[in-house]
Parts: C-alpha cells; structure tokens; sequence
C-alpha cells in the first residue's frame, strides 16, 4: 500500500517557470490537501479538496493553482516561480477529517 | 482564523527522562488535536490525537492531555529514547464541516543518549 505519493521529489526551478506538482493517493479518501513548510513555521495550508470535484483556498493560496483530476490525483501549479515559493511542499490526504496521512514531500528551490 | 502556539521550539533531554510539549489554541470551536512526527526528510506522521469530549487519552509512553477551558493540550512522552528524537507538531481542527488542520510552528526534540 503506497499511500500518498508525491513527485517530484526535488525540483530546482528559475524565477518565472512553471511546473507542476503531482499527488496521488491509492486510500479511497476523500479530501486531499497542500501544505507548505518553511523554517520555524509549520505547516501552512495553500488549498485543499474536500471531495472530488471542489477545491478551496487555504491560508496562504497566493501563486498557486490546484486541480482535483480524480479522487486520486490532487496536482499543484505554480505558473510563474518566485523565490518566495521555495519550500517543501506536502500533499496530504483523509478520509474524513481526522487522521492526515502524508506524502514524503517535495523540496523546491526557486533561483 | 485558528491560531495554534506551540512551545518549546527546541527541548534537549537526557535519554529515560520523560519530556512534554504544549500549545494553545485560539478557536472555542475547535474540537480534534492530532500531534505529528516528523522524522528527517520524511512527511508527518500522527502518533496521537484527541477529541474535546476527552481529558486525557494514552498510548504506551505517549499521552495527550485537553484542557478545554483554558484552551490548551499537551503532549508527553515518557522513558524517552533517541527514536524519539525528531520534530514534533501540534494542530487543532474544527471537525465537522471544517477541513483544515492548523498547525503549530514545531518542537525540535532530541534525546541524548
């Protein structure tokens, strides 16, 4: 059981590019979820899914796009990168909002 | 919005000692409180987690204790050992009809053999 994976796993971009993050989870669970970690400030929100179909801005959704392709596949944009974006990034799923079960993370670094 | 602190940010103990971790939340509503692991370039884990209809709930050397009234909940592990060395994270949740977990900024904990 693979649970949530996340790709890729480490991504140097340049200021202006885009790329896609990809998240999927083999769970059957309903809401997925992106978070950000930066030193010395947890875990912010960017947007999460509540259930197939629907997405909703988190805490700091700013520069960043999401698509819930299917019940599995949860996908984050960033259209134009900024320095300000590099981070690690999080995919995350539930079944109901209890127990978040997490993806080993991207690391991207914006130059 | 919720607001969860989150203190210590760092706790040295000496292995065998027993080491606890506090937040408090802002939101009364708020009403689930998992606490997460993390382990070096690994995602989080919950290792416990707490509803507001519950005191106290244990899991061998790990305990979580709620304090409703005064909004805050606290994580003890006890006979600490150096797997137990790792980041740990508090959140809060409003449950039903909220899917957003808050989290706290992090305890860096390490247990010296």
């Amino acid at each position: 059981n693979a649970g949530v994976t996340q790709t890729p796993k480490f991504q140097v971009l340049k200021t202006g590019q885009s790329m896609t993050l990809q998240c999927a989870q083999d769970m059957n669970h309903n809401s997925m979820y992106w978070y950000r970690q930066d030193p010395g400030m947890g875990l912010r929100l960017i947007y999460y899914s509540a259930s197939e179909g629907t997405t909703d801005k988190g805490e700091v959704p700013n520069g960043y796009n999401v698509s819930r392709l299917n019940k599995r596949e949860f996908s984050l944009r960033l259209e134009s990168a900024a320095p300000s974006q590099t981070s690690v990034y999080f995919c995350a799923s539930t079944p109901i909002h209890t127990e978040a079960f997490f993806g080993q993370g991207t690391r991207l670094t914006v130059v | 919005g919720e607001n969860v602190e989150q203190h210590p940010s760092t706790l040295s103990v000496q292995e065998g000692d027993s080491a606890v971790i506090k937040c408090t939340y802002s939101d009364s509503a708020s009403n689930y409180f998992p606490w997460y692991k993390q382990e070096l370039g690994k995602g989080p884990q919950l290792i416990i987690d707490i509803r507001s209809n519950v005191g106290e709930k244990k899991d061998q050397r790990i305990a979580v204790t709620l304090n409703k009234t005064a909004k805050h909940f606290s994580l003890h592990i006890t006979e600490t050992q150096p797997e137990d060395s790792a980041v740990y994270f508090c959140a809060a949740s409003k449950g039903a009809g909220s899917y957003q977990l808050t989290f706290g900024k992090g305890t860096k904990l390490s247990v010296i053999p």
